[in-house]
C-alpha cells in the first residue's frame, strides 16, 4: 500500500524557517518525481515545487522561488521542503504528492499544517 | 503562472449529469495532454479522478469522464450521487516546466 506521511509542520513567526519531511513507502520511491502542493485555509490547491528522480530538475512556483528548497533522499525514501523567510501567506496545509506523468498526482499524503504568525 | 479558471460552483440533482470546465491558455491546457482532475472532500487529501485528459485510474467510477477542446478541459459526472458532493480541481503541466491547478469548483447535489 502506498503511503506518504508528512511531518514537520507547526507554528512559526514571520521570517522564520521550517523543514517539512515526507516519508514514502509502498512503492519504488527512486523512480518517481515528487511534488509539494499546499492549500491555504479555505482556499484552493497551489502547486509549490517538483523534483525529478535524480534531483537534476527542480522547479518552484514563483511565490516561493528563492525562499523554499526541495530535496530528496532516495536511500531513505524521503522528500523534504526547507522553507525560509516564511510569510503569513505561506500559512497552509502542505501535501506531499507522488507524480506519475506530468501533473498527474496519483497519491497524496494527509498533509501537515504550517502556520506563520507572530 | 495564473491558476486555471473553473466555475466556483456547479449543482445538480441526483441522477443528473454535470460538467465542470477548466480554461487555461496556449501555455498549458492547450499545449499538453497532461490535464488531470482531483476530487477533495472536506478535511481530506485530494484524490485523482482523471489523468491525461481522459484516463480513469483503477477504482474510479466510470460515471466520471474527461475531455479537452483547445484550451478548455472538462470533467463530466453522470448519474450524480450524494457522495459526489465535493470540491473538484483540474491541473495541467505548463510550458515553464511547472504545474498549475484550477481555481476549484464546489459541486452540490441538490
Amino acid at each position: 500500500e502506498v503511503q506518504l506521511v508528512e511531518s514537520g509542520g507547526g507554528l512559526v513567526k514571520p521570517g522564520g524557517s521550517l523543514r517539512l519531511s515526507c516519508a514514502a513507502s509502498g512503492f519504488e520511491f527512486s523512480i518517481y518525481s515528487m511534488n509539494w502542493v499546499r492549500q491555504a485555509p479555505g482556499k484552493g490547491l497551489e502547486w509549490v515545487s517538483s523534483i525529478n528522480i535524480g534531483s537534476s530538475y527542480i522547479y518552484y512556483a514563483d511565490s516561493v522561488k528563492g525562499r523554499f528548497t526541495i530535496s530528496r533522499d532516495n536511500a531513505e525514501n524521503s522528500l523534504y521542503l526547507q522553507m525560509d523567510s516564511l510569510r503569513a501567506e505561506d500559512t497552509a496545509v502542505y501535501y506531499c504528492a507522488k507524480e506519475t506523468t506530468y501533473s498527474t498526482f496519483d497519491y497524496w499524503g494527509r498533509g501537515t499544517l504550517v502556520t506563520v504568525s507572530s | 503562472q495564473s491558476a486555471l479558471t473553473q466555475p466556483a460552483s456547479v449543482s445538480g440533482s441526483p441522477g443528473q449529469s454535470i460538467t465542470i470546465s477548466c480554461t487555461g491558455t496556449s501555455s498549458d491546457v492547450d499545449d499538453y495532454k497532461s490535464v488531470s482532475w482531483y476530487q477533495q472532500h472536506p478535511g481530506k487529501a485530494p484524490k485523482l479522478m482523471i489523468s491525461d485528459v481522459s484516463n480513469r485510474p483503477s477504482g474510479v467510477s466510470n460515471r466520471f469522464s474527461g475531455s479537452k477542446s483547445g484550451n478548455t478541459a472538462s470533467l463530466t459526472i453522470s448519474g450524480l450521487q450524494a457522495e459526489d458532493e465535493a470540491d473538484y480541481y483540474c491541473s495541467s503541466y505548463t510550458s515553464r516546466w511547472s504545474r498549475v491547478f484550477g481555481t476549484g469548483t464546489k459541486v452540490t447535489v441538490l
